[in-house]
């Protein structure tokens, strides 16, 4: 069964401060991996996308993530937050196969507090 | 091209009653998954429909079910609803389903009282 840990519920960071995301996965077979972000009282928007080739995944509005198989963590960082940057932010995790058809695992989610 | 819509956005129903929550994926997409998202157990997957056939089933009660049309919009019901039922359920579109992105409506914020 697969299973996505997001390591801290909550992240206070100040304006402008570099900040990671942690998030670890497991499963027996290959994944795909996925972050999302959601702003309050909307639904979830798509930050970035592993499903294969190179480990290091750049996303949009300045965040990327690594792909880290030996230890099966996809973690989320940005170099600079922004204050427009505070929202919760959630791993997923899906496999390709039949019994996975349109089914993302996610992790508890991460509240990303940026602070001026 | 537009997004995935949701409606009603907000619902408020009794006990016992039962509520048709709808979504309209984005144009070509033929893949509907349905989540619920509450803040005790997070975001929680209910079911996918492709091609108008339910292929994959999360751990929830019967008293959940849904159905998609052949223009690929997809509805949610909840019979015999229950305090517990009240979360935010979120629709997601995608091409195929397996591996692919999903792309997300609004969400309905259901309550039971």
């Amino acid at each position: 069964a697969q299973s996505v840990t997001q390591l801290d519920s909550q992240v206070p960071v100040f304006e402008e401060a570099p900040v990671e995301l942690r998030c670890n996965y497991s499963s027996s077979v290959s994944v795909y991996l996925f972050w999302y972000v959601q702003y309050p009282n909307q639904g979830l928007q798509l930050l970035l996308k592993y499903l294969s080739g190179s480990t290091l995944v750049k996303g949009i509005n300045g965040f990327e993530a690594e792909f880290n198989k030996s230890q099966t963590s996809f973690h989320l960082r940005k170099p600079s937050v922004h204050i427009s940057d505070t929202a919760e932010y959630f791993c997923a995790v899906t496999h390709h196969g039949s019994s996975n058809t349109g089914k993302l695992i996610f992790g508890q989610g991460t509240t990303l507090q940026v602070k001026p | 091209k537009a997004g995935v819509t949701q409606t009603p956005r907000y619902l408020i129903k009794t006990r016992g009653q039962q509520v048709t929550l709808s979504c309209s994926p984005i144009s070509g997409h033929r893949s509907v998954s349905w989540y619920q998202q509450t803040p005790g157990q997070g975001l929680q997957f209910l079911f996918e429909y492709f091609s108008e056939t339910q292929r994959n089933k999360g751990n929830f009660p019967g008293r959940f079910s849904g159905r998609q049309f052949s223009n690929s919009r997809s509805e949610m019901n909840v019979s015999t609803l229950e305090l517990g039922d009240s979360a935010l359920y979120l629709c997601a579109s995608s091409l195929q389903g397996a591996g692919d992105e999903q792309y997300f409506g609004p969400g309905t914020r259901l309550t039971v009282t």
